[in-house]
């Protein structure tokens, strides 16, 4: 079946040491989103790449970074993870930014100890 | 700018009780919307979405959502919900699927 896969499902790091997520897809989608998504909240979209073209939302801090090295892969990175950034990480593609129906991976979760 | 806000945070209902989930959207243009449900510990999918034409839609599980644009509405209704209802739905608007708060469902067995 086609999908979004996230590896780990659960990731635990240490204040302030680097961390990277990681996103899969095989459903050939042009877009890729990371969101962040806190207890009893509604996520809170991050970046997106449309095809190679990354767009940063105003209010994502600088500490988080993203690669997308091709069509299927997307990864998030957390440069210096501090005790607010221990959350949800929500992977999702969709095939156009005109459609914009996402489909959404399990997420990671992240710990910082 | 877009938003979306829903009306209750959290609702507590029994099985077989009807259920309506407000969602109020606050831009112009064309606007479409989606409703997402997130079960305990799975992931976010879709349950329904209006893009335009027919402003009742039928999603999957026996959801249905109606499109009042003189509402500014597109509240999320099931006739007779289930314990495995019980979960998290979001009302949501393209973009940059700008969500709305959320809305816990908990339906007791």
């Amino acid at each position: 079946d086609a999908m979004v896969i996230q590896n780990p499902r659960y990731q635990v790091t240490q204040f302030g040491k680097p961390v990277t997520l990681s996103c899969s897809q095989t459903l050939n989608h042009n877009v890729m989103y990371w969101y962040q998504q806190k207890s009893s909240q509604a996520p809170k979209l991050l970046f997106h790449y449309y095809d190679k073209d990354f767009n940063n939302e105003a209010d994502t801090p600088d500490n988080f970074q993203s690669r997308r090295p091709n069509t299927s892969f997307c990864f998030l990175d957390i440069r210096s993870p501090g005790l607010g950034d221990a959350a949800m990480y929500l992977c999702a593609t969709s095939r156009d930014q005109v459609s914009n129906e996402q489909f959404f991976g399990p997420g990671t979760r992240l710990t910082v100890l | 700018a877009q938003s979306v806000s829903q009306h209750n945070h959290h609702v507590i209902l029994s099985e077989a009780a009807s259920l309506e989930l407000g969602c109020n959207y606050s831009y112009g243009g064309t606007v479409n919307l989606f409703w997402y449900v997130q079960y305990p510990g799975q992931h976010l999918q879709l349950l329904l979405k209006y893009f335009s034409g027919d402003p009742l839609v039928k999603g999957i599980k026996g959801f249905e959502a109606e499109f009042i644009k003189s509402k500014f509405s597109f509240n999320l209704r099931k006739p007779s919900v289930q314990w495995s209802d019980t979960a998290e739905y979001f009302c949501a608007a393209p973009g940059k699927l700008i969500f709305g708060q959320g809305t816990t469902l908990q339906v007791k067995p």
